[in-house]
Formats: C-alpha cells, sequence, structure tokens
C-alpha cells in the first residue's frame, strides 16, 4: 500500500522553463491538496480538490495549476517557473470520517536557478 | 499571516526534560491535528483532536484542545533523541482545507 507517491523527488529547472508535479494516491480519497514548504514558513496550501472534477484556490495560487485527472491523481504545473518558487512541494490527501485527517507524500525538492 | 501560530520556532534540550509546544489562532477549527517531519520526508499525523477541552495521550506526547477551539498544545514528558524533528499543527477548515502553523523545530540532545 504505496499511500501517496509524488514524482519527481529532486528536480531543478531554469527560469521560464515548466514542468508538472505528479501525485498519484491508492486510498480511494476524495479530497488531494498541494502544498508548498519553505524555511520558517510551514505549509501553505497552494490548490486543493474536494473532490474529482472540482478544484479551488488556496493562500498561494499565483503562479500555478492544477489538474484533478481522476480520483486518484493530482498534478501541479508550474507554465513560467520563478526563483521565487523554489521550494518543497507536497501533496496530500484526505477523507473526511467525522473529523479529516492529511496523508502526505515524500515531497518534490525544485530548485529554479 | 499565518492563520495558526506556533510557539517556540525552535527548542533545543537535553534528554530527558519536559517541553511544551503551543499552537494558537484567532479562528475556530472543526478539528485540529499535530505532525511530525523529519528530514527528507513528509508531514506524519500524530493525532486529531476534535472536541474543545480534549486531552489525548501518545505514550510520552499529551494533545490539548482548547475549550474554544482555538488552540492547541503539545507537551512531552522526557523528551528523547527520537523526539527530534519539526512538529506542526493543522486546522481543519471548511471544504477539507488544512491550514499549518510554522513549525517548531525540536532537538533533543542525548
Amino acid at each position: 500500500n504505496a499511500g501517496v507517491t509524488q514524482n519527481p523527488k529532486f528536480q531543478v529547472l531554469k527560469t521560464g522553463q515548466s514542468m508538472t508535479l505528479q501525485c498519484a494516491q491508492d486510498m480511494n480519497h476524495n479530497s488531494m491538496y498541494w502544498y508548498r514548504q519553505d524555511p520558517g514558513m510551514g505549509l501553505r496550501l497552494i490548490y486543493y480538490s474536494a473532490s474529482e472534477g472540482t478544484t479551488d484556490k488556496g493562500e498561494v495560487p499565483n503562479g500555478y495549476n492544477v489538474s484533478r485527472l481522476n480520483k486518484r491523481e493530482f498534478s501541479l504545473r508550474l507554465e513560467s517557473a520563478a526563483p521565487s518558487q523554489t521550494s518543497v512541494y507536497f501533496c496530500a490527501s484526505s477523507e473526511i470520517k467525522g473529523y479529516t485527517e492529511a496523508f502526505f507524500g515524500q515531497g518534490t525538492r525544485l530548485t529554479v536557478v | 499571516t499565518q492563520l495558526l501560530e506556533q510557539s517556540p520556532q525552535f527548542l533545543s534540550i537535553q534528554e530527558g526534560e519536559n517541553l511544551t509546544v503551543y499552537c494558537n489562532s484567532s479562528s475556530v477549527f472543526s478539528s485540529l491535528q499535530w505532525y511530525r517531519q523529519e528530514p527528507g520526508e513528509g508531514p506524519v499525523l500524530l493525532v486529531t483532536v476534535v472536541t474543545g477541552g480534549e486531552v489525548k495521550k501518545l505514550k510520552r506526547l499529551t494533545f490539548q484542545f482548547g475549550d474554544a477551539r482555538k488552540d492547541s498544545s503539545l507537551h512531552i514528558t522526557a523528551a528523547q533523541p527520537g523526539d527530534t524533528g519539526l512538529y506542526l499543527c493543522a486546522g481543519a477548515g471548511n471544504f477539507n482545507k488544512f491550514y499549518f502553523g510554522s513549525g517548531t523545530k525540536l532537538n533533543v540532545k542525548p
């Protein structure tokens, strides 16, 4: 049982390049999330998908787009990478069962030079 | 501006000491979670508290949810080097959205 799987684990981009971060979960969860983690900032929500077919902006959506491809997969796209997007990106999923708990992937370490 | 404020940001203590980490907000949450994160890994859920005033114990860790469901604390008794890590609190809001605190980096020296 893999849980939440993210690819790639590491990536270096040049300013202006584009890329897609992949995320898949095998827990049959309805909700999925993308966070970024910067030193001293904790995790900040970029986008989330409450259920298949829906997406919505979080706290820091500028410069990103998302696609909820199906119930399992939720991708994050950087159309034109900027050095300010250097960060560690985490995908998470959750299911409501009276209360909500999130399960995280291992992260993608992205450097934009 | 962080919705959830954690304190202290950093904590370096000797093995065997006790410590408390605080998580405060002006917002009410339906539940609050505590996560622990090790370097190079994603956060791992420790506990969820749901009811105002609730206290949960996980071995040497004690978690408390404030009566008004706006704040929480994590108390570790007799800390061990294996407790070293980043501790994050997260509040669950509408539509399954989680808001995280900035984290408390704990270092327990042997």
